[in-house]
């Protein structure tokens, strides 16, 4: 399996924009880049995904490296309830096993 | 609220004894999967489902089973629990229909201490 590199911790003031970067240098061509958070004792829930176009949503926005060996979640303001641990996933599309490979993710910390 | 619900909250139980898991979900999602996290670790995935009458083994399936009768339910059994997995627990389904790149959707987790 593709395996992504993280920082193990940021930090960022409120208010401002968050640049959150992961290195998949290994990853292929029918890899999904899924981004996932983990609020303080909650469940892992979605953020983003793209495949090689820049991606954005309500969340957040996922820009992605023309050759796809690195990402970079955005938060375009940070507020206190982003601090989480947030995680990048290479996920193959059409394989037979959907589950996410967790690694352990960036630790963001949000100052007020 | 529609989702994924687990239960118990939380647990403690005595080595060697059998303890079941419960989740449902009420998304009518095809596939379901259980993770373990460890203290200061990512998701470790122990037993998954792509569909009802289906499963199949993760990372870490050793000392667990599961079952998936139905579409909504998918119970994780641990047949004699070891301290070993003292752990949080979560469930998590998907629709699996766009081959891949499908949201998964978490419960809030289940933690369990095995003394």
């Amino acid at each position: 399996d593709a395996k992504t590199t993280q920082p193990n911790s940021m930090e960022s003031n409120e208010e401002e924009p968050v640049h959150l970067p992961c290195n998949h240098s290994t990853i292929s061509g029918t890899d999904y880049i899924h981004w996932y958070r983990q609020l303080p004792s909650q469940g892992p829930e979605y953020v983003i995904h793209g495949l090689t176009s820049n991606v954005n949503n309500r969340m957040a926005s996922l820009a992605i490296a023309e050759d796809r060996k690195s990402s970079t979640l955005i938060l375009h303001r940070a507020t206190l309830r982003d601090a989480a641990v947030y995680y990048c996933i290479l996920r193959p599309y059409g394989g037979s096993q959907g589950n996410l490979i967790f690694g352990k993710g960036t630790k963001l910390s949000v100052k007020p | 609220i529609a989702g994924i619900t687990q239960a118990p909250t939380s647990q403690i139980l005595a080595a060697g004894r059998r303890m079941t898991l419960r989740c449902t979900q009420d998304m009518r999602h095809n596939a379901m999967y259980w993770y373990r996290q460890d203290l200061g670790l990512g998701l470790r995935l122990i037993h998954y489902s792509n569909t009802a009458g289906t499963t199949g083994k993760g990372e870490v399936p050793d000392g667990y089973s599961v079952s998936r009768a139905n579409t909504d339910d998918f119970p994780l059994t641990l047949a004699s629990a070891v301290p070993s997995q003292t752990s949080v627990y979560f469930c998590a389904s998907s629709a699996e229909l766009a081959g891949g790149t499908d949201e998964q959707f978490f419960g809030p987790g289940t933690r369990l201490t095995v003394l």
